[in-house]
């Protein structure tokens, strides 16, 4: 069945130094989604990515889309102690599962004041 | 706009004991999703609604039940606990099945 993957599973970075995490989907994605779950609480939607190649920004995040749409990543710069939290992706396949978004374990951001 | 309930916020059973973990919302979405969190594993899909009256199995559905008792509400039954059934609980919705989903606080279970 479909997976979804993401590196690293743990970022330690320094205030003011950039984060990148990757997804990468064992199968085609019709779109892919990003959350932010902060420690203790529930998971927010940041974005979702249809178009191969897709590239949106939102103030300091920068989320891409893969061009075989199987991958995904999402960079922060200037990381902010703000950013601390588990960022996940969630993609979907509609050709195979249509009704279900398949969520990635998720990348751990610790940022150090 | 509450968005999305959950309830209780807590709940520690012993092995063998039932309860029901409650979710509501009031943003007239169709799709409806309960998942579980464990450390390391992200969220993993027990059961989805895609409309009133409509259920569907996810990728951890085993010991688990749910109704869509109306547009509203999904309910998610443990009939046995068991202690691998230790998790935090998220019920989710979402206005179609591959949209944006908005999640509820969670349910954080302990199994004894």
């Amino acid at each position: 069945g479909q997976q979804v993957m993401q590196i690293p599973q743990y970022q330690h970075v320094q205030e003011g130094e950039d984060f990148t995490t990757y997804c990468n989907s064992s199968t085609t994605l019709s779109n892919i989604q990003w959350y932010k779950q902060r420690p203790g609480g529930h998971p927010v939607f940041l974005i979702q990515l249809v178009k191969s190649g897709e590239v949106k920004k939102q103030k300091r995040l920068t989320f891409q889309f893969g061009e075989a749409k199987k991958n995904s990543s999402l960079h922060i710069t200037a990381t902010q102690t703000t950013d601390v939290g588990t960022y996940f992706c969630a993609g979907a396949n509609m050709k195979t599962s249509y009704d279900k978004v398949i969520f990635g374990p998720g990348t751990s951001l610790s940022v150090i004041p | 706009n509450a968005g999305v309930t959950q309830t209780p916020k807590f709940q520690v059973l012993k092995t063998g004991q039932s309860m029901t973990l409650q979710c509501a919302q009031d943003m007239n979405h169709n799709s409806m999703y309960w998942y579980r969190q464990d450390p390391g594993m992200g969220l993993r899909l027990i059961y989805y609604s895609a409309s009133e009256g409509t259920t569907d199995k996810g990728e951890v559905p085993n010991g688990y039940n749910v109704s869509r008792l109306n547009k509203r509400e999904f309910s998610l039954r443990l009939e046995s606990a068991a202690p691998s059934q230790t998790s935090v609980y998220f019920c989710a919705s979402s206005a179609a099945r591959i949209f944006e989903q908005f999640f509820g606080p969670g349910t954080r279970l302990t199994v004894l």
